[in-house]
């Protein structure tokens, strides 16, 4: 499986900033995605970063507040824009490989706390 | 709503004591797959379930999927403090490749 890693491992920020979070992964991938875990919950998709266009985001996330790059097959930022205290999460990235094609595998994580 | 609904949401239980996990839903999906993941980390895949009626084992871990392929369990054997973790079910719909996550359950085995 691919070794990912993601930049920071944890922040505190203040209302109002913006945070961009690094995802890395050690091999080249098709499809990388960036998941949002809410403090005591399960993890929720924001959206699909795709290579060479705009990212696909699911209900509730929209691009001015969570904007994504993808400028090659290892490598995708998020962007946590005009943060409030709600933002505070674990984010997630993760890529689809492996032995099946449904497999997805994680970062660490980035923990991020809006005061 | 979630769609993929767990129980029980948090389990505290005695080392060497066994344990089910149910990941319920009333969708179909192509695939199902557990993760478990721990404080400061990321999930980690533990095993990906496809048939309907499937059994896998994964040393003291055994994992079922139903046979309409909507529900599944994780049933762990003499649970050992190192299982300690939220364990995670996740399924991916037909023609989909997006991963559904279920609410989770939180294990803690006492020593």
């Amino acid at each position: 499986s691919a070794v990912i890693s993601q930049k920071p491992s944890r922040d505190i920020c203040q209302r109002g900033t913006s945070l961009t979070i690094q995802c890395q992964v050690d091999s080249q991938v098709t499809m990388m995605f960036w998941y949002r875990q809410q403090p005591g919950q399960s993890l929720t998709l924001i959206a699909t970063a795709n290579q060479g266009s705009e990212a696909t985001y699911e209900s509730g996330f929209v691009i001015d507040k969570f904007p994504i790059s993808r400028p090659n097959l290892t490598f995708s930022t998020l962007t946590v824009s005009n943060m409030s205290p709600e933002d505070s999460s674990i984010y997630l990235c993760s890529v689809l490989g492996g032995r099946g094609a449904d497999e997805q595998y994680f970062g660490p994580g980035t923990r991020l706390t809006v005061t | 709503t979630q769609l993929l609904e767990q129980s029980p949401q948090f389990l505290s239980i005695q080392e060497g004591e066994n344990l089910t996990v149910y990941c319920n839903s009333s969708s179909v999906f192509s695939s199902l797959q557990w993760y478990r993941q721990e404080p400061g980390e990321g999930p980690v895949l533990l095993v990906t379930v496809v048939t309907g009626g499937e059994v896998k084992k994964l040393k003291r871990l055994t994992f079922q999927f139903g046979d309409a392929r909507k529900d599944s369990s994780l049933h762990i054997t003499a649970a050992q403090p190192g299982d300690t973790g939220l364990y995670l079910c996740a399924g991916v719909m037909d023609s989909s490749y997006k991963l559904i996550f279920g609410s989770g359950t939180r294990l803690l085995v006492r020593p």
